[in-house]
């Protein structure tokens, strides 16, 4: 089983700064199934990027993601205040099973 | 639009039964894989099952294998998760998801609070 580890766990920044948020995984993940997502406390996760690099409709292009193999990235060029959230990456793994990382949270410094 | 609606959430004792229940509308629910994802209190999402689109493969995470079934009905655009010996740690935010190409959850619902508690 494919286990995600996600770097930081937290996150301090600055509406207007740039963040960027890791994501590894043990062994190597098809960058084909490599996914992340925003979550508000209070509301369900919302679909970010797909597929290591490709935004959700409605997506702002602030948000990007990269990477391939074990290392993952998203980055937000420039925080707005609704950005601030948990961000989760995720992997399709064998037998139809999915795995998530257990976050990052971006608050506000 | 997507909506997906889940229902059946709860307080029940420790061995109890539960079923959830979600409502799907505003696409062709019948042409997806769908799962439900969970989330216990203060903690990170864990993906719990999924079924695929005619109900003939499922697939489970281990520590719900042999207490939890999940099912569809098509014809009512409804995905179910029957909870059988609940334990203490099944306590959670259930949500319903639409799978998109077996890779990612495109669309969730707003989760069913089940907890499990004497």
């Amino acid at each position: 089983e494919i286990v995600l580890t996600q770097s930081p766990g937290t996150l301090s920044l600055s509406p207007g700064e740039r963040a960027t948020l890791s994501c590894r995984a043990s062994q190597s993940v098809s960058s084909s199934y490599l996914a992340w997502y925003q979550q508000k406390p209070g509301q369900a996760p919302r679909l970010l990027i797909y597929g290591a690099s490709n935004r959700a409709t409605g997506i702002p292009d602030r948000f990007s993601g990269s990477g391939s193999g074990t290392d993952f990235t998203l980055t937000i060029s420039r925080l707005e205040p609704e950005d601030f959230a948990v961000y989760y990456c995720q992997q399709y793994g064998s037998s139809h099973s999915f795995t998530f990382g257990p976050g990052t949270k971006v608050d506000i410094k | 639009e997507v909506q997906l609606v889940e229902s059946g959430g709860g307080l029940v004792q420790p061995g109890g039964s539960l079923r959830l229940s979600c409502a799907a509308s505003g696409f062709t629910f019948s042409n997806y894989w769908m799962s439900w994802v969970r989330q216990a209190p203060g903690k990170g999402l864990e993906w719990v099952a999924n079924i695929k689109q005619d109900g003939s493969e499922e697939s489970y995470v281990d520590s719900v294998k042999g207490r939890f079934t999940i099912s569809r009905d098509n014809a009512k655009n409804s995905l179910y998760l029957q909870m059988n010996s609940l334990r203490a740690e099944d306590t959670a935010v259930y949500y319903c998801a639409r799978e998109r190409g077996l890779r990612y959850f495109e669309n969730w619902g707003q989760g069913t609070l089940v907890t499990v508690s004497s």
